[in-house]
């Protein structure tokens, strides 16, 4: 099945700092997703982007579907980003009972 | 406000019982799916349903079972025969096709 490498595994950043999280897998994607875990297990969904730019707030997240590779900006971070950064993906009909999870970045940002 | 509600936060439970987990949705959304999350690990898909009636295996669908009778609901049942049952548990919902998956809170079963 298709691999999903997240990277660095864990990120440790001043508030205000900005930070790039990497997402590599290893083929072709017709579904890709980010999600924030925050310190109390709730999953929130960031961006749907198997392709192309999008920006919401601070952060905005780039697949480059040809790359395979999807990376995720914060910038001006804030302790709540805090938390686990999940990156999943899809290479086939893009469904998501197919997703593959990779297995997170923990990020911490101290005030 | 739509969402996913599943309860209970946290459940405990002895060994060799079976437990239910309940997730309701009032998002509309014809897709709901289980995920079972370790410490320190991505999500892996339990079971999904796609329609009311209708319910797929995922990739670790051993020792639980679920039903789909009504649109809103998608409740899992633990099972006495889940080797490792205790885990954080976290049901998600979706329009049918690529579309943004949509997490509950969670629900930590521990068993001893």
């Amino acid at each position: 099945g298709i691999q999903v490498e997240q990277s660095p595994p864990d990120l440790i950043l001043q508030e205000g700092a900005n930070s790039t999280l990497r997402c590599n897998f290893s083929d072709s994607v017709n579904n890709l997703q980010w999600f924030h875990q925050n310190p109390w297990g709730q999953l929130i969904n960031l961006f749907y982007i198997p392709s192309g730019t999008k920006q919401n707030g601070r952060l905005s997240a780039t697949t480059v579907a040809t790359e395979r590779y999807s990376l995720l900006y914060i910038s001006s971070s804030q302790t709540t980003d805090s938390g686990v950064y999940f990156c999943a993906v899809e290479p086939g009909t893009g469904a998501n009972s197919k997703l593959t999870f990779g297995k997170g970045i923990t990020l911490s940002v101290r005030p | 406000d739509g969402g996913i509600t599943q309860s209970p936060k946290y459940l405990f439970r002895k060994e060799g019982q079976n437990v239910t987990l309940s997730c309701e949705q009032n998002l509309n959304h014809d897709a709901m799916y289980w995920y079972r999350q370790d410490p320190g690990q991505g999500l892996r898909l339990i079971y999904y349903s796609q329609i009311v009636n209708d319910f797929q295996k995922g990739d670790i669908a051993e020792g639980y079972s679920v039903s789909r009778e009504k649109k809103e609901s998608f409740p899992l049942t633990v099972t006495s025969a889940q080797k490792n049952p205790t885990a954080f548990y976290l049901c998600a919902s979706s329009i049918v096709g690529n579309s943004p998956l949509h997490f509950g809170n969670g629900t930590r079963l521990t068993v001893t």
